[in-house]
């Protein structure tokens, strides 16, 4: 079953709302890490954890906000959504050292 | 910017010829690389990696072959298959920095 599991898979929103992800796994995985995946940019790092309340700054963080609550649980949040955060948002865990990392299904947010 | 990049953005090789992949990054203190493949609807999934002690990394039809003094990768796909229609993502990450950076990706099509 899937160790890396993301919800919602899919959300629409409106400029200004309030959005959060959520991510869980079943790894035992310290690291957990958010990205976004827009065409013409591939992956772009927006938040990383080392462990339960570690919270790292990755590469475009600019409207974004995450807390990493338990080992298993990490949640993305957008506070005042803008059209620009529409794109497919991934999550995923690596065991200490990032060798490989295990990544959910993906959300695929619109912001109207 | 981007820190890691990739060339073609896409490529389409007939089945049973040899599908070639670059990639180059800037950032002298990388020394993990792994190729990862992603399947519409899916999320990424480590398909081969190298650490920039070798010079090379094969594993089947997949090969990395990894130039340390110019700082570039290719992936080398022999006796291509359809099922290997896919996106490929070359990554990049530090021993002391363990979120590993991604490039944009190139979108491999593979004809019968």
């Amino acid at each position: 079953e899937a160790a890396v599991t993301q919800s919602p898979r899919n959300k629409v929103t409106v400029t200004g709302g309030n959005v959060t992800l959520s991510c869980r796994q079943t790894n035992s995985h310290n690291y957990m890490y958010w990205y976004r995946q827009d065409t013409g940019h591939g992956l772009r790092l927006i938040h990383y954890s080392y462990g339960a309340g570690n919270l790292q700054i990755g590469d475009v963080p600019d409207g974004y906000k995450a807390t990493r609550t338990t080992q298993e649980d990490f949640f993305l949040l957008l506070e005042l959504a803008s059209p620009s955060q529409t794109s497919l948002y991934f999550c995923a865990s690596s065991a200490p050292g990032g060798v490989t990392l295990y990544f959910g299904a993906g959300t695929r947010l619109s912001v109207l | 910017q981007q820190q890691v990049r990739q060339s073609p953005q896409s490529l389409t090789v007939w089945e049973g010829e040899t599908a070639i992949l670059n990639c180059s990054y800037e950032d002298s203190t990388f020394n993990y690389f792994p190729w990862y493949q992603q399947f519409p609807g899916e999320g990424p999934a480590l398909l081969i990696s190298i650490s920039s002690v070798s010079d090379k990394k094969e594993d089947g039809r997949f090969t990395i072959f990894f130039n340390k003094r110019e700082k570039k990768l290719s992936l080398h796909i022999t006796d291509s298959q359809p099922g290997d229609s896919a996106t490929y993502f070359c990554a990049a990450s530090a021993h002391n920095n363990n979120a590993p950076r991604f490039g944009a990706g190139t979108k491999l099509t593979v004809k019968p």
